[in-house]
């Protein structure tokens, strides 16, 4: 099956300066890759995914690249702020199934 | 977007007993999945629900335990059978909305239940 690794867990970043979270797949049949925000007791939420085809995606401040040769795609968010905080998952699509990462915990510093 | 309808939304129960979560979608979908999400912890998929027929559980995951039903496109319920304090978690459904191949997945509010 597949197995998704993501890094870093914890990350604490300046109101203002760029995330970057990191996630590695170990199926290369995998064609699709989403990312979901969950803040502290609610749902997880998707906010952008990208399917094989395509390298690069970008929706306003959040942006998600993928390398397939290397089997690694990248959540970037640019411009962040307070509202960002929240615990963000990757995922590698497994046939019909996903499979998540362990999740990246992200605090913004006002 | 779909509204995913979670119930109950939290509850507190003792161990032994069983607990039956209902997940209502009020748009029409492909297939619907069920999740644990054990605190502080990522999203394991527990089994697939097929429209009228058993679902498909994932490795560790047995029916016995976790009964799952789904009488139509729209409506799935879960069981936690026989619950210990181990089985204290959030349960989640998904689901995949008609004409979107098989993704993406979208997340109800969730079931948050302890077991004493």
């Amino acid at each position: 099956g597949e197995n998704v690794e993501q890094h870093p867990s914890t990350l604490s970043v300046q109101e203002g300066d760029s995330a970057v979270i990191k996630c590695t797949y170990s199926d290369s049949a995998s064609n699709y890759f989403p990312w979901y925000k969950q803040e502290l007791g609610k749902r997880p939420q998707l906010i952008i995914d990208i399917r094989s085809n395509v390298g690069e995606k970008k929706d306003q401040r959040i942006a998600v690249t993928l390398n397939k040769t290397a089997k690694h795609f990248s959540l970037h968010i640019t411009e962040t702020q307070p509202e960002d905080s929240a615990v963000y998952f990757c995922a590698a699509n497994n046939d019909y199934k996903l499979s998540f990462g362990a999740g990246t915990t992200v605090t913004v510093r006002a | 977007s779909a509204v995913i309808s979670q119930k109950p939304s939290r509850d507190i129960c003792q161990r032994g007993t069983s607990l039956t979560i209902q997940c209502q979608v009020d748009s029409q979908v492909t297939m619907m999945f069920w999740y644990r999400q054990q605190p502080g912890q990522s999203l394991t998929l527990i089994a697939t629900a097929n429209q009228g027929s058993e679902a498909t559980y994932e490795s560790g995951f047995v029916i016995d335990k976790f009964p799952i039903s789904r009488p139509n496109l729209t409506f799935s319920t879960l069981t936690v059978s026989n619950m210990s304090p181990e089985d204290s978690s959030i349960y989640l459904c998904s689901v995949v909305l008609v004409g979107r191949d098989n993704q993406p997945q979208h997340f109800g509010d969730g079931t948050r239940l302890s077991i004493l």
